[in-house]
């Protein structure tokens, strides 16, 4: 099994609709990351947590919110969804925040019509 | 807004070959990691360096970290199929983490 691990890994919504992207992890990291990808544009992050009572936004957290439910599960939720939200979406832990080595999920491919 | 700009974005080759990947950016960052991702994973780290100017190998990887620690590269020798895949640069810095647009490696038998 996955030592991290996203559901659903795809769907297809339609505008408006709100959707939940869980994570979960058997790491026993403290800190997690939702990171957004599109082609030619790299990772980029969302929002972090550093433990289960602290929520940091990234550098594209506008119409997301996400919830730290425990030490390993980490949500994402789009409210509202629109159209370019759609991409691949991935969940990480690390050890060491920002300068450690990073432990992704397998992605879940979101695609809103 | 730290940029970090991979070049080539696609890069399709024969096995045998040598390649060269770029990392390129007009900022400092402390240290900077090597992604590999396969369709349908995750990025997987490949290496992490942190010292201006260290070289580090792993098999037929060659990851070199600039003097001045705004680029990196990465060099395969003698690619196989194996080798396809996106590679991410990504550079640390205080509370972030910024990745690169990626280099998209297709090597065919």
């Amino acid at each position: 099994d996955a030592d991290v691990t996203q559901t659903p890994r795809n769907r297809i919504t339609k505008t408006g609709k709100r959707i939940m992207l869980e994570c979960s992890q058997t790491k026993g990291h403290d800190r997690m990351y939702w990171y957004r990808q599109d082609p030619g544009l790299g990772l980029r992050l969302i929002y972090y947590s550093f433990d289960v009572k602290d929520i940091n936004k990234g550098e594209i957290s506008d119409g997301y919110s996400v919830s730290r439910q425990a030490q390993a599960k980490f949500s994402l939720s789009l409210e509202s969804a629109i159209p370019n939200q759609t991409a691949l979406y991935f969940c990480a832990t690390s050890v060491q925040g920002f300068a450690g080595e990073l432990f992704f999920g397998e992605g879940s491919r979101l695609t809103v019509l | 807004t730290q940029l970090l700009e991979q070049s080539p974005q696609f890069l399709s080759i024969q096995e045998g070959e040598n390649l060269t990947v770029y990392c390129n950016s007009s900022s400092v960052f402390s240290s900077l990691q090597w992604y590999r991702q396969e369709p349908g994973e995750g990025p997987v780290l490949l290496v992490t360096v942190v010292t201006g100017g260290e070289v580090k190998k792993l098999k037929r990887l060659t990851f070199q970290f600039g003097d001045a620690r705004k680029d990196s590269s990465l060099h395969i020798t003698a690619a196989q199929p194996g080798d396809t895949g996106l590679y991410l640069c990504a550079g640390g810095g205080f509370q972030k983490l910024v990745f690169g647009t990626g280099t998209r490696l297709l090597v065919s038998p």
